[in-house]
């Protein structure tokens, strides 16, 4: 079955260092995104791609980085500058056309 | 720009009672209109979406949304529900003919008790 995986599901790092969470799709795709959850806040826009090896900043790309490879993956680095960075983070892709986006299950990081 | 507001942060209800969380948009274009619900620690999970056609949209585990141009809403509706509904529900707008982003409401946590 096709979907996007997001691993790992839950990751803990010293503040700090860099940490890269992992999202891949297998629905051929062209479009992936990157959000932040907390609580209270909905979800926010951090990095965007709509072809491979091209990418654009949402509403809170600082402390953020991103790269497009593939296809097929996303990888998002939380750096140090990011000052806040324990978060629920979810991953999603979409199609043009009529559909929505399909979502990853989601990486908690905590940082200590 | 497009832009979703979800009137209510939070809805509690008893268990068999009906529910409705409302969603209002704004856009200068047609668009398409999804919600979504998200079970804690989960990703989004789409429960309907309007394209075109009847405005009475039915989705999964009985949910159903009336799409209204005249006041750009779409709100969601259950007619009796379950303590399984307790989660965290998005409406999204995007722009017909545009690019493929969502534009999110800030969500309303939907809370069932017995």
């Amino acid at each position: 079955d096709g979907g996007i995986t997001q691993s790992p599901k839950y990751l803990f790092r010293k503040e700090g260092q860099n940490v890269t969470l992992s999202c891949e799709q297998n629905l051929n795709h062209d479009a992936m995104y990157w959000y932040r959850q907390d609580p209270g806040q909905g979800l926010r826009l951090i990095y965007y791609s709509q072809i491979v090896n091209d990418f654009q900043k949402g509403d809170i790309a600082e402390g953020y980085s991103v790269s497009r490879e593939k296809k097929e993956s996303f990888p998002l680095t939380v750096t140090s500058a990011q000052k806040n960075p324990t978060a629920f983070y979810l991953c999603a892709s979409s199609n043009r056309g009529q559909n929505g986006y399909t979502f990853g299950s989601g990486t908690r990081l905590t940082v200590v | 720009a497009q832009s979703v507001t979800q009137l209510d942060s939070q809805v509690p209800v008893f268990e068999e009672a009906p529910v409705e969380l409302r969603c209002n948009y704004s856009s200068s274009v047609s668009v398409y209109l999804f919600w979504y619900v998200q079970y804690p620690n989960q990703g989004l999970q789409l429960l309907l979406k309007y394209l075109s056609g009847s405005t009475l949209v039915k989705g999964i585990n009985g949910f159903e949304a009336e799409f209204n141009k005249s006041q750009t809403s779409f709100h969601l509706r259950k007619p009796s529900v379950h303590i399984s509904d307790t989660a965290e529900y998005f409406c999204a707008v995007r722009e017909k003919g545009s690019n493929y982003k969502l534009t999110f409401g800030k969500g309303t946590l939907l809370t069932v008790n017995p």
